[in-house]
């Protein structure tokens, strides 16, 4: 089944603990972006990746960190440092000027 | 980052009527996408846009890249219930190079009465 998973659906965690959330793609494609998404809110850009091992801040990312040893993962960090972690994570993958949204991770910091 | 100015933000409707909604930068964009979001899952592209002045159908959707480059409309004719959803506009600005950033409108919630 083609496509982009992201796992788990859910997550709680404590405060002041990390979480990793994954994205999985088998489409081949290089670009991968993560969104975080507040009630009213449009999509924010915390982090992007065009290329394996290469990868670029968005508009907010501060307290997150990301990773691209495979092209086909990019998996995101949530770090204590990020003072209001709760919230929906989406991720995409690009083709040229299109992005393609996985389901999302909705995570709750207790 | 820049933000796209959407609107309206919501929209109650009965079933059957026609909906517009539209989003406006003071920028220029060279593509402008819009997507639908259910709650709890991932946003949906339904229309890419590529041309100042085109204008683009999917089903009962229809969308229109502004003239000017600064503007998108998209409309929905006949409504039924499962167009409940935010719809989301989103566009990558004139001159952004090769990195494909997209900004987003904050979207139009729509709900439909049956």
């Amino acid at each position: 089944d083609g496509g982009i998973t992201q796992s788990p659906k859910y997550l709680f965690r404590k405060e002041g603990q990390n979480v990793t959330l994954s994205c999985e793609q088998n489409l081949n494609h290089d670009a991968m972006y993560w969104y975080r998404q507040d009630p009213g809110q449009g999509l924010r850009l915390i982090y992007y990746s065009q290329i394996v091992n290469d990868f670029q801040k968005g508009d907010i990312a501060e307290g997150y960190s990301v990773s691209r040893e495979k092209k086909e993962s990019f998996p995101l960090t949530v770090t204590s440092a990020q003072k209001n972690p709760t919230a929906f994570y989406l991720c995409a993958i690009g083709r040229y000027n299109e992005q393609f949204f996985g389901p999302g991770t909705r995570l709750t910091v207790l | 980052g820049q933000q796209l100015n959407q609107s309206p933000q919501s929209m109650f409707i009965q079933e059957g009527e026609d909906v517009s909604m539209n989003c406006t930068s003071s920028s220029i964009f060279n593509t402008w996408l819009w997507y639908k979001q259910e709650p709890g899952e991932g946003p949906v592209l339904l229309i890419a846009l590529y041309k100042a002045g085109e204008l683009t159908s999917n089903g009962r959707l229809t969308a229109q890249f502004g003239i000017t480059r600064k503007d998108s409309f998209l409309n929905i004719s006949a409504s039924i219930p499962s167009d409940v959803g935010i719809y989301f506009c989103a566009g990558q600005l004139s001159g952004g190079g090769s990195n494909y950033k997209l900004t987003f409108g904050k979207g139009t919630l729509l709900t439909v009465n049956p």
